[in-house]
């Protein structure tokens, strides 16, 4: 069974602040892991993925994420929000490649960017 | 454009009226699949459809139906729907070429049932 645990349902930090927010996971194998971004009114679409080459991630809009085996951590970070950067984020976990059923999400971490 | 549409993309109702949520996506994803989204829950897979005339329950099928006539649409149908189905519902695809993992949702269709 996999799981995902996204710690703080809001977060707020200050326009040009860094951005950072918090995903453990749980998986009996080793995980592909997920950051979707959903902007409001919106469907959820993909910010980045891991799928086993580098642990470090770059994804869209100056996102990225480390994948931390030894601390089962996949966070996201951005050096500097921005407005626009507000929006809901969830991780999500798959337990193999191309599996979307298997595909767990986290309950979403609100970021508020702050004026 | 490449997207994934749903309709209706708000709808109140009464308890025990039939609805039916309509999902199309113009990508030619094989993979389909229908998520409901509850404060504090996430995103819960209701449905999900591997290609034409196949399709499987997800976390939590009860009170839905689905069907896959045809690979772009996938219907979502409430026949007897209750209170506790009022939620943001999503549809999604993917592509088993480029990672069925990696889903393209529609804008969602916020359901109330009174």
């Amino acid at each position: 069974a996999q799981s995902v645990t996204q710690l703080g349902s809001h977060v707020s930090v200050s326009e040009g602040a860094l951005v950072l927010l918090r995903c453990n996971y749980s998986s009996s194998v080793p995980p592909y892991l997920f950051w979707y971004v959903q902007y409001p009114n919106q469907g959820l679409q993909l910010l980045l993925k891991y799928t086993s080459a580098a642990t470090l991630v770059k994804g869209i809009n100056g996102f990225e994420a480390e994948f931390k085996k030894s601390e089962t951590s996949f966070h996201l970070t951005k050096p500097s929000a921005h407005m626009s950067d507000a929006a809901e984020y969830f991780c999500a976990v798959s337990d193999r490649a191309g599996s979307a059923r298997q595909l767990t999400f986290g309950s979403g971490t609100q970021l508020t960017v702050l004026p | 454009e490449a997207q994934v549409t749903q309709n209706p993309r708000y709808l109140i109702t009464v308890t025990g009226k039939k609805l039916t949520v309509t999902c199309s996506q113009n990508m030619n994803h094989e993979y389909m699949s229908w998520y409901r989204q509850d404060p504090g829950l996430g995103l819960r897979q209701i449905y999900y459809s591997m290609n034409v005339e196949v399709t499987d329950k997800g976390d939590v099928p009860e009170g839905y139906k689905v069907s896959r006539k045809e690979k772009r649409n996938f219907p979502l149908i409430l026949e007897s729907p209750s209170p506790n189905q009022t939620s943001l519902y999503f549809c999604a695809s993917s592509s088993f070429r480029s990672g069925a993992n990696v889903l393209t949702f529609g804008a969602g269709s916020r359901l109330t049932v009174l």
